[in-house]
């Protein structure tokens, strides 16, 4: 079964730092992007960031709200994504989301690479306050 | 970035409808465009890719279709378990960028 699973979140204070866990399983791991996303409380969606697969030299982005605060990184070894949340401020309040990317290639002459999430996790609750 | 717009933002129906949920693209992203399904409390779920594409498990009454800046979401029959929140996903660039939801109710 194809599944991930975040752990790691909790309460912090503002301006503290915290480091979220994705496990996966039942999937190749070494050749998947990941991403995070989250959801703060009655809100809609919002990208935090991806990393990429080795053969695309661990590529990272961000989300503007969240760059140079937060660091995505993985492991291989242990099929497991992580994020690195720094300068947390209460806004960063969210239940946090990772999942994996597909992609799908249409077209031999001029391929077209359609990216979307198909697996999520459960989620894990992180709590920035005082 | 890449701004997504849903409408309605909130829908009421009854079992059986057939229903519409539109989203639009602050610019051309071909059909780079994902649907995702969100109950409470749940993880979102795909239901779409690539404007027009049915995930694998999900029912048929669910359809996508658009390219370029206007897409919709297609329910052609409503079950009880359709009850929940709808997003789209522009897939065309970085960063990924999701319109605000369309949360569908019971009438």
């Amino acid at each position: 079964e194809v599944q991930l699973v975040e752990s790691g979140g909790g309460l912090v204070q503002p301006g503290g730092s915290l480091k979220l866990s994705c496990a996966a399983s039942g999937f190749t791991f070494s050749g998947s992007a990941m991403h995070w996303v989250r959801q703060a409380s009655g809100k809609g969606l919002e990208w935090v960031g991806r990393i990429r697969s080795k053969a695309n030299s661990y590529a990272t982005a961000y989300a503007a709200s969240v760059k140079g605060r937060f660091t995505i990184s993985r492991d291989d070894s242990k099929n497991t994504a992580y994020l690195q949340m720094n300068s947390l401020k209460t806004e960063d309040t969210a239940v946090y989301y990772c999942t994996r990317r597909v992609t799908m290639v249409r077209g031999v002459i001029i391929p077209n690479y359609y990216y979307y999430m198909d697996v999520w996790g459960k989620g894990t609750t992180v709590t920035v306050s005082s | 970035d890449i701004q997504m717009t849903q409408s309605p933002s909130s829908l009421s129906a009854s079992v059986g409808d057939r229903v519409t949920i539109t989203c639009r693209a602050s610019q051309s992203i071909s059909s780079y465009l994902n649907w995702y399904q969100q109950k409470p409390g749940k993880a979102p779920k795909l239901l779409i890719y690539a404007a027009s594409s049915l995930q694998s498990g999900v029912p048929s009454r669910f359809s996508g279709s658009g390219s370029g800046t206007d897409f919709t979401l297609t329910i052609s029959s409503l079950q009880p378990e359709d009850f929940a929140t709808y997003y789209c996903q522009q897939s065309y660039s970085t960063p990924v960028t999701f319109g605000q939801g369309t949360r569908l109710e019971i009438k």
